[in-house]
């Protein structure tokens, strides 16, 4: 059991360059969540999905697509890299039971440097 | 639209001493809080939650938090803390959908 798995760990791109980060889990989780990490603001919701073929935006879409077409997988999609997209990112999934009161799991994280 | 605060930016003291992390919120309807706390270069680890019920929420590692509705405060506390609980912790909440609002983090720091 593996829990929430990103890659890649790490990685740089140049300003306009496109890329996919990675996110499985295999807790059959139905809801899943990016979040960008920032030095002295938390996280923020980029998108979510509570369940296959269902995602919506969170507080900071802008320049980011997901789509969900497994319950294991939640890729998250930059279309155009800004230096303003330099972040830790995220991924987390729950149990989508109760309306929202089950705790997330988190994977370990991709740090991203846009030059 | 909810939110949350976490007044203090770093939260430093001695092992054996007892620890406080304070959180603040705002949120329509019944607010569903969580605590986290993230170690170096790891995601975050889910600590303890307040869903209803027991306002004395009890979590991992001897933590516990406590939920006041007149002063829509979820701290975090722990008797006596230990160097390794020296960490960035975070306080969440959600309220009726299923977006999870962050506050900016308490970095914690126990000397031994």
């Amino acid at each position: 059991n593996a829990g929430v798995t990103q890659t890649p760990k790490f990685q740089v791109l140049k300003t306009g360059q496109s890329m996919t980060l990675q996110c499985a889990q295999d807790m059959n989780h139905e809801y899943m969540s990016w979040y960008r990490q920032d030095p002295g603001m938390g996280l923020r919701l980029i998108h979510y999905s509570v369940g296959a073929g269902i995602t919506d935006q969170g507080e900071v879409p802008n320049g980011y697509n997901v789509s969900r077409s497994t319950t294991e997988d939640f890729p998250l999609r930059l279309l155009s890299a800004a230096p303003s997209q330099t972040s830790v990112y995220f991924c987390a999934s729950s149990y989508s039971s109760g309306g929202g009161n089950q705790p997330q799991h988190f994977g370990d994280g991709t740090r991203l440097s846009i030059l | 639209a909810q939110s949350v605060a976490q007044p203090e930016d770093q939260v430093n003291v001695a092992e054996g001493n007892p620890l406080t992390v304070k959180c603040t919120y705002s949120v329509s309807g019944n607010p569903y809080l969580f605590w986290y706390v993230q170690y170096p270069n790891r995601g975050l680890q889910f600590l303890l939650k307040y869903i209803t019920g027991d306002n004395l929420v009890k979590g991992s590692y001897g933590f516990e938090a406590e939920f006041n509705k007149s002063q829509t405060s979820f701290h975090l506390k722990k008797p006596s803390a230990l160097v390794s609980d020296s960490a960035l912790y975070f306080c969440a909440v959600r309220a009726n959908d299923y977006k999870l609002s962050f506050g900016a983090g308490t970095t914690v720091t126990v000397r031994a």
